[in-house]
């Protein structure tokens, strides 16, 4: 009964692939984020978006593409893979204005 | 644009004494206040959140915090720290709707219990 899933929980690649990473929550909430986790531990928006509109695109390069199905997921596809994208991914989901729920992350690393 | 400061990126108690994590914040709305915690290789647990009823909001855990307004702080308080506190706690403050109720964080606080 997991409320926000994340796959895969550990990404490893090479410099220059495409990868994505799946976001699902059965919570039922209407607005989903991603948020970036640098290797200082320090946490940052990505994206949110609410009803499968985006809200929120906080300055990403557009080698990041959000995309939303539907309100359950919210995936994340990663094109051109850089050096400087190791990072831990959290998706999170709330209803709209209320409390965010975190998914348990995806380690990326590039190599 | 909101910010926040945590003070002190680790912190070491011993077990049993008291756990006081630091958190001021900046926002030209009325904040919306939150402390997370993160233990090692997973995601982030809610242990509180202020919304503007009472000013001393207590959490999960053992886990309170207070409100100052005059003092823009929402400092996190355990009277007795147990070895399980052992973790990464974030403070977040939440931008209003107009800025898509995006969470700022804090840069963290590393919490070290020593037996």
């Amino acid at each position: 009964d997991t409320a926000v899933s994340q796959t895969p929980k550990y990404l490893v690649t090479q410099m220059g692939n495409d990868k994505s990473i799946k976001c699902e929550q059965n919570l039922g909430h209407d607005t989903m984020y991603w948020y970036k986790q640098d290797s200082k531990k320090f946490l940052k928006i990505m994206f949110s978006y609410n009803n499968k509109e985006l809200i929120i695109n906080e300055t990403v390069p557009n080698r990041f593409s959000p995309k939303s199905p539907d309100k359950a997921h919210l995936n994340l596809h990663i094109n051109s893979l850089e050096l400087g994208d190791s990072a831990v991914y959290f998706c999170a989901s709330s209803q709209f204005t209320d409390t965010q729920y975190f998914g348990p992350g995806t380690r990326l690393t590039v190599l | 644009a909101q910010s926040v400061t945590q003070l002190g990126s680790h912190v070491s108690v011993s077990e049993g004494a008291l756990v006081l994590l630091r958190c001021n914040y900046s926002s030209s709305v009325p904040p919306y206040l939150f402390w997370y915690v993160q233990y090692p290789n997973q995601g982030l647990q809610l242990l509180l959140k202020y919304t503007s009823a009472a000013t001393l909001v207590k959490g999960i855990n053992g886990f309170e915090a207070e409100f100052k307004k005059s003092e823009t702080s929402f400092h996190l308080t355990k009277p007795s720290a147990h070895m399980s506190d052992a973790a990464e706690y974030f403070c977040a403050v939440r931008d209003g709707e107009a800025a898509g109720n995006k969470l700022t964080f804090g840069g963290g606080t590393r919490v070290l219990v020593k037996p």
